[in-house]
């Protein structure tokens, strides 16, 4: 049973782009959540979706966006990007919004130059 | 959800038991308490979930007292791949789980 995949690995940006990360969960989870984890700050939730509408919400600005597919593959969005940004971006799944059993995938790490 | 309060950090010795404990005097009824293994630039991993008394599964143990405001990870001989950050959560089913707040978690640093 495939985990949960993040796309891509690695990337670099310059300030003031865009960047746009994949997840996909394992196969049958319902639930993604997003998380963001620096060095200063730790883990900290961004979202999650669960049948493609948005449940639950962090307190970032909206310059981070998410959405989630049919398929329940989620894409998460940071416009603008800053140096701040710079972090490993994690995604985890979880059967159902009432499982509290969650899988984390490998993340991707963002760096903002 | 109940904030969690954890040692920094831990050092042992391969072979030893480690015992970390976690404090969440807070802690709801319906919370369950889960802690988590994250090695450097990998996702958190889930060790183990427990709701009261003990829980043991094939790589550590979980105790939790009568009154629940606290909760100790034992790792029972420990060995170099053990090395990692530990965090420990607590929260319920439903439409909150979805948001796990994570603290700093324990740094656990095992030598030969």
């Amino acid at each position: 049973k495939a985990g949960v995949t993040q796309t891509p690995r690695y990337l670099i940006k310059t300030r003031g782009q865009q960047v746009t990360l994949s997840c996909s969960p394992i196969s049958g989870h319902r639930s993604v959540s997003w998380y963001q984890q620096t060095p200063g700050q730790g883990l900290q939730f961004l979202f999650e979706y669960f049948s493609e509408t948005q449940r639950n919400k962090g307190n970032f600005p909206g310059r981070f966006s998410g959405r989630q597919f049919s398929n329940s593959r989620s894409e998460m969005n940071v416009s603008t990007l800053e140096l701040g940004d710079s972090a490993l971006y994690l995604c985890a799944s979880r059967l159902t919004e009432k499982n509290y059993g969650y899988t984390f995938g490998s993340g991707t790490r963002l760096t903002v130059v | 959800l109940a904030k969690t309060t954890q040692p920094i950090s831990m050092d042992s010795y391969e072979g030893q038991e480690v015992n970390i404990t976690c404090s969440h005097n807070n802690i709801a009824t319906n919370d369950y308490i889960t802690w988590y293994q994250q090695f450097p630039s990998q996702g958190p991993r889930f060790i183990i979930q427990g709701y009261k008394t003990k829980v043991t599964n094939e790589v550590a143990s979980l105790f939790i007292p009568a009154d629940r405001k606290s909760s100790t990870l034992s790792l029972p001989r420990v060995s170099l791949s053990d090395t990692a950050v530990y965090y420990c959560l607590v929260g319920g089913l439903g439409n909150q789980g979805g948001k796990l707040i994570f603290g700093q978690g324990t740094e656990l640093s095992v030598k030969p």
